[in-house]
């Protein structure tokens, strides 16, 4: 069973509307959780990564949040671009763990429509 | 500084050759890693190499090899190719690996085979 799950699978979003993207994981001993933007046809590009003892972080429009109690981090989009439009994932990494070990979500593909 | 490069972007093979996929790291990496990703299992790790050492193995069968280089640059081989392989080739660098820093993604080579 697939230790990251996220949620929605898929969604549209109007240009200009906020949403939020889920991950919820069962990896334990926790190290840090990393959300990815991932172009069509492209490489996974970073847009943060949170250690156990952060609740929160931003770059730009994007804010990630992460509840290392519940095992549940969020990814909030706000006021939406056309180029968000991508796939998002959600990859969280155990104490341990090198990158063989890392747990992949299957990713929440973002469509920003005009 | 210059990001990952990956070569060739594109290839098409039929079932039973074999090919070549090289990755140029960032400067100063030495962690070379590479996964493959297919639309029905996300990102799955092959494997990581540091300072021309394979350092860790995802569970992929024995047709996928590789190798890396004094210089950091890394190839990846996979011989008589299946029609389940047709996937988008990632390989990401970073300076320590073993997912103990940020990794970098390249834009991917993507292997359709016939």
């Amino acid at each position: 069973k697939n230790q990251v799950e996220q949620s929605p699978q898929s969604l549209i979003i109007l240009e200009g509307k906020n949403c939020t993207l889920q991950c919820n994981y069962t990896v334990s001993p926790f190290s840090n959780l990393r959300w990815y933007k991932q172009d069509t046809g492209r490489g996974p590009v970073s847009l943060t990564i949170m250690t156990f003892s952060e609740n929160t972080k931003s770059n730009g429009r994007y804010t990630a949040t992460l509840d290392a109690d519940t095992k549940q981090s969020s990814l909030h989009i706000t006021a939406s671009q056309l180029s968000d439009s991508a796939s998002y994932i959600c990859v969280v990494k155990g104490r341990t763990d090198s990158w063989g070990k890392l747990q992949f979500g299957a990713g929440t593909q973002v469509v920003v429509t005009p | 500084k210059a990001g990952v490069t990956q070569t060739p972007r594109y290839l098409i093979k039929t079932r039973g050759q074999q090919v070549t996929l090289s990755c140029s790291p960032i400067s100063g990496h030495r962690s070379v890693s590479w996964y493959q990703q297919t639309p029905g299992q996300g990102l799955q790790f092959l494997f990581e190499y540091f300072s021309e050492t394979q350092r860790n193995k995802g569970n992929f069968p024995g047709r996928f090899s590789g190798r890396q280089f004094s210089n950091s640059r890394s190839e990846m081989n996979v011989s008589t190719l299946e029609l389940g392989d047709s996937a988008l080739y990632l390989c990401a660098s970073s300076l320590k690996g073993q997912g103990m820093d940020e990794q970098f993604f390249g834009p991917g080579t993507r292997l359709t085979v016939l």
